[in-house]
C-alpha cells in the first residue's frame, strides 16, 4: 500500500465547477505539499502546509493532521486548471525527502 | 527569474551510451534531489544531496551516479544507458532546515533510450 493515496485518479469537470481532490497518508509527517504539473510540463509547488488551511487565488488547501488527510479545492474552475495535481509528504528527518502520490488528472472542459 | 535549471530538456541515447544531466539552482538551497517520473507511478527519488560534496542513494539509485562538487550544481550520470532508464527526470532543491518553504523543481529532462 502506498504511503500517500490520492483520489480520484481522474476527474473531469465543467468550467465553473468546484473541484475537490483528496490525499490520505499513513505516516507521521512534518509537512504536506500540493504540486501541479501541466501536460508535458514541469512541476510547480502550489502549497506547503503542516496544519490548518492555506489559500492562493482560487486554490485552497486544507489538512487534518489527526485524520491524516488533506484536500485541494479549486473554486470556479477554468480550462487552464487542467493538469495533474500531486500530493507529497515530508516525513521529516535530516534529509527532507518527499514521498509522492500518483497524482490526480484534472480535465476542465469549457 | 531562474530557480532550478535542467539541461538538456530532451535527449535520445542508444543503449550503452553515457550522458550527464545537469541541474543548477541559484537560490542557495542546501538540498538537491534527482527524481524520475514514469507513467502510472509517482515520482521516485534516485539520489539526493544534503550539501556540497555529499550525496546519498534514494529509492532507485541503480544505474545512476551523482556528484555535487559545487553547492549550486547537482549532476546525474548514466554510465551505460538501458531502455529501462527511459523516463522524465526532474531535479529539485530545497532549504535544509524547516524554514516553511517548499521545494523548487526544474522543468524536466525527457530521456529516451533506444
Amino acid at each position: 500500500k502506498n504511503e500517500v493515496e490520492q483520489s480520484p485518479q481522474n476527474l473531469t469537470a465543467q468550467e465553473g465547477e468546484f473541484i475537490t481532490i483528496n490525499c490520505s497518508y499513513s505516516v507521521g509527517i512534518s509537512a504536506l505539499h500540493w504540486l501541479q504539473q501541466h501536460p508535458g510540463g514541469g512541476i510547480v509547488s502550489l502549497f506547503m502546509l503542516s496544519s490548518g488551511k492555506k489559500k492562493h487565488g482560487r486554490l485552497i488547501a486544507t489538512i487534518n493532521i489527526q485524520e491524516k488527510h488533506s484536500s485541494l479545492h479549486i473554486t470556479a474552475s477554468h480550462p487552464r486548471d487542467s493538469a495533474v495535481y500531486i500530493c507529497a509528504v515530508n516525513s521529516g528527518g535530516s534529509n527532507y525527502k518527499l514521498t509522492f502520490g500518483k497524482g490526480t488528472l484534472l480535465t476542465v472542459n469549457p | 527569474n531562474a530557480g532550478v535549471t535542467q539541461t538538456p530538456k530532451f535527449r535520445v541515447l542508444k543503449t550503452g551510451q553515457s550522458m550527464t544531466l545537469l541541474c543548477a539552482q541559484d537560490m542557495n538551497h542546501e538540498y538537491m534531489y534527482w527524481y524520475r517520473q514514469d507513467p502510472g507511478m509517482g515520482l521516485r527519488l534516485i539520489h539526493y544531496s544534503v550539501g556540497e560534496g555529499t550525496t546519498a542513494k534514494g529509492e532507485v539509485p541503480d544505474g545512476y551516479n551523482v556528484s555535487r562538487l559545487k553547492k549550486q550544481n547537482f549532476l546525474l550520470g548514466l554510465e551505460s544507458a538501458a531502455p529501462s532508464q527511459t523516463s522524465v527526470y526532474f531535479c529539485a532543491s530545497s532549504f535544509g532546515s524547516n524554514r516553511g518553504v517548499g521545494y523548487t523543481f526544474g522543468s524536466g529532462t525527457r530521456l529516451t533510450v533506444v
